[in-house]
C-alpha cells in the first residue's frame, strides 16, 4: 500500500517568505507527526496530532510555526517568514494509533531551503 | 543539551563482521528505546526497539542491548552485509503513553563487500 507522502521534496524561499509543507499519511493512521532534521543533527519533534484531540505543539520552535491536519488526514505545516535556521529537512510520519512506542512510518521528508 | 547521544558518527565495518552501534541517554526517565535506519533521501524505517524492562531484544541479525545502569542501550548486527550501509538513529520515548521521540544525531555505518 502507499505509505506516508510529502509534498514539495524540495523547496528553496527567500528570507521572510512563508511557506507551506504538505503530508499526506498513511490511510487509517490516527497519529500523525512532524519532525525536522537539520544539517548534523538529529530528528527535532515539532508537533502531534491524534485523532481529534488537541495536538502536541511543544516542540515547535517559535510561534512563525503551525499546523494543521484537516478530516483527520492530511496535514500542512506552515512557516512564516522563514529564516535561515529553518532550512532542514521536514520529515512526517504516521502511525496506527497514539504514543510514540508504536512505529511510526516516515514520509521521504521536504527539504527546505531558506535563502 | 542532548537526551540521547550517538557519539560516533561513523562506523565502517567488513561484510560478514559485526556491526556495533551505540547510544548514550541522560534521562533516567525515558522507558522505551528505538532505533531506525535512514537510507539517503528517505525517511527513517522502524528497525526494533526495547522497553525499560527488558535488557535484550533480538530479531533476526539485529539484536539491542539495554544497560539501565549505565544509560547505555546499543544494535548490533550479525552477520554485517553491505545493504546495512545506512544512518542509524538511536530513539527514546519518555513513556509509554508520551508522543514524542527524542533522536540521536545518527551514526554513519559502512558495511564494504
Amino acid at each position: 500500500g502507499a505509505g506516508v507522502s510529502q509534498s514539495p521534496s524540495n523547496k528553496v524561499t527567500e528570507k521572510g517568505k512563508d511557506v507551506e509543507l504538505r503530508c499526506d499519511p498513511i490511510s487509517g493512521h490516527t497519529a500523525l507527526y512532524w519532525y525536522r532534521q537539520s544539517l548534523g543533527q538529529g530528528l527535532e519533534f515539532l508537533i502531534y496530532f491524534q485523532g481529534n484531540s488537541a495536538p502536541d505543539k511543544s516542540g515547535l520552535p517559535s510561534d512563525r510555526f503551525s499546523a494543521e491536519r484537516t478530516g483527520g488526514s492530511v496535514s500542512t505545516l506552515t512557516i512564516q517568514r522563514t529564516q535561515q535556521e529553518d532550512s532542514a529537512v521536514y520529515l512526517c510520519a504516521s502511525s496506527s494509533t497514539g504514543g510514540a512506542i508504536y512505529e511510526q512510518y516516515f514520509g521521504p521528508g521536504t527539504r527546505l531551503t531558506v535563502t | 543539551d542532548q537526551q540521547v547521544k550517538q557519539n560516533s558518527p561513523s562506523l565502517s565495518v567488513q561484510e560478514g563482521r559485526i556491526s556495533i552501534l551505540n547510544c548514550d541517554y541522560t534521562n533516567s526517565m525515558f522507558d522505551y528505546f528505538l532505533w531506525y535506519k535512514k537510507y539517503p533521501a528517505e525517511g527513517p524505517t522502524f528497525l526494533i526497539s526495547i522497553s525499560s524492562i527488558k535488557d535484550k531484544n533480538e530479531d533476526g541479525r539485529f539484536t539491542v542491548f539495554l544497560n539501565k545502569s549505565a544509560k547505555h542501550l546499543s544494535l548490533h548486527i550479525v552477520p554485517s552485509q553491505p545493504g546495512d550501509s545506512a544512518v542509524y538513529f538511536c530513539a527514546a520515548s519518555l513513556n509509554q503513553a508520551g508522543t514524542a521521540l527524542i533522536f540521536g544525531k545518527g551514526t554513519t555505518l559502512s558495511v564494504s563487500s
